[in-house]
């Protein structure tokens, strides 16, 4: 059973138009969190929610928007896409916050490709 | 903030020898402090971390890192590397309900 899984993997889309990518996490945490690891694999956290509520919110374009229906999930919606949104996406999970030592569990990315 | 530096973007061992990859962090409040492996096409694996427990953690895969607070250090350590520790290795450090990950180094294994 993977724990964190995030679907597509990989996605090419064309500039200007609009994607999802969606994750799930099976291990019952309840803190989400997406990041954005580019070329350099700099690895930066974009958003972290707990148990559906925005807790940090670092600076992205507003192009970007998390969805968090239940605790289990956390979707990331993008508009407009450009091409340098180009990156690997990882969604991410911790039984509570990361501030307190908690393991954040990752899961296996998604390769998306602005042309 | 807290930050956190990887010195040496690349570091290339022959199978056998030791694996040193250094990291040095900066915090204003005692930190925690992990490192993570990402094998490639992978996500981010947790290989070990240090929660103010003893200073020397051992992690998976035959690995170790020692806390040093004097030295601003989590340095990973290997005694005998594997072809199969090939991957990208990334310290982070928690603090001050902030969290960093360094840039990053490739460890490359040669037979």
């Amino acid at each position: 059973d993977t724990a964190v899984s995030q679907t597509p993997k990989y996605l090419v889309t064309q500039m200007g138009n609009d994607k999802s990518i969606k994750c799930e996490q099976n291990l019952g945490h309840d803190t989400m969190y997406w990041y954005k690891q580019d070329s350099k694999k700099f690895l930066k956290i974009m958003f972290s929610y707990n148990n559906k509520e925005l807790i940090i919110n670092e600076t992205v374009p507003n192009r970007f928007s998390p969805k968090s229906p239940d605790k289990a999930h956390l979707n990331l919606h993008i508009n407009s896409l450009e091409l340098g949104d180009s990156a690997v996406y990882f969604c991410a999970s911790s039984q509570k916050d990361s501030f307190s030592g908690n393991t954040i569990y990752f899961g296996e990315g998604s390769w998306l490709t602005v042309v | 903030a807290q930050s956190v530096t990887q010195l040496g973007s690349h570091v290339s061992v022959s199978e056998g020898a030791l694996v040193l990859l250094r990291c040095n962090y900066s915090s204003s409040v005692p930190p925690y402090l992990f490192w993570y492996v990402q094998y490639p096409n992978q996500g981010l694996q947790l290989l070990l971390k240090y929660t103010s427990a003893a200073t020397l953690v051992k992690g998976i895969n035959g690995f170790e890192a020692e806390f040093k607070k004097s030295e601003t250090s989590f340095h990973l350590t290997k005694p005998s590397a594997h072809m199969s520790d090939a991957a990208e290795y990334f310290c982070a450090v928690v603090g001050n309900n902030d969290m960093r990950f360094g840039a990053g180094t490739r460890l490359t294994v040669k037979p």
